[in-house]
């Protein structure tokens, strides 16, 4: 089972309208979670990072909440702009290891004008 | 100044050749990742290195995967006798600080495309 599982896998909405991505995890030791935004043919880009003690962050128009008692994660999008069209990868890296960096399947956004 | 740079963007190898891709990471940055992509799905972990000492290899999928840093800097990965399953988008990421300083954000160059017919 992957340890951080996101949904929906796909998504489309009408340019201007909210919505939110959720994630999942079962990572444990936890260090911090980030979410990236993927452009197609892209490296993915970092857009927030969460650490343990942190529930909102906001960058934006992109905002950020971590409940780490149910390791849930989402990230919503407000009044959504074409260039929002992408993928979005919840990442979280655990805490006992340099390396370990799990990255889940990412959502796939679309925006429609 | 310069991000993270990939080459060659896109490779295409007939199987059972042998490929070699380049990462040029962000200079002075310490850590450097390889993951492998495959369609629709996210990364993967393959190697990381800090400095030139390789780490951690421990997803690397099988002894065909190399992966070298032999001075810091830029990192080569290396597939012998590329196989149809190894056709997948390769990220090289790279970090300031050492992997122990896990609120360091990875920096992503835009990948090598690598499609094996």
């Amino acid at each position: 089972k992957n340890q951080v599982e996101q949904s929906p896998q796909s998504l489309i909405i009408l340019e201007g309208k909210n919505c939110t991505l959720q994630c999942n995890y079962t990572v444990s030791p936890f260090s911090n979670l980030r979410w990236y935004k993927q452009d197609t043919g892209r490296g993915p880009v970092s857009l927030t990072i969460m650490t343990f003690s942190e529930n909102t962050k906001s960058n934006g128009r992109y905002t950020a909440t971590l409940d780490a008692d149910t390791k849930q994660s989402s990230l919503h999008i407000t009044a959504s702009q074409l260039s929002d069209s992408a993928s979005y990868i919840c990442v979280v890296r655990g805490y006992s290891s340099a390396s370990k960096i799990i990255f889940g399947s990412g959502t796939r956004l679309s925006i429609r004008p | 100044g310069a991000g993270v740079s990939q080459s060659p963007r896109y490779k295409v190898a007939k199987r059972g050749q042998d490929v070699a891709l380049r990462c040029d990471p962000i200079s002075g940055h310490v850590s450097l990742f390889w993951y492998q992509q495959a369609l629709g799905q996210g990364p993967e972990f393959l190697t990381y290195f800090q400095n030139e000492a390789q780490l951690d290899k421990s997803g690397l999928p099988s002894d065909r995967f190399f992966a070298e840093r032999p001075e810091g800097s830029v990192s080569t990965l290396k597939i012998q006798r590329t196989q149809q399953e190894d056709s997948a988008v390769y990220l090289c990421a790279s970090s300031l600080l050492p992997g122990s300083r896990k609120d360091s954000p990875l920096h992503f160059g835009n990948g090598t495309r690598l499609t094996v017919t």
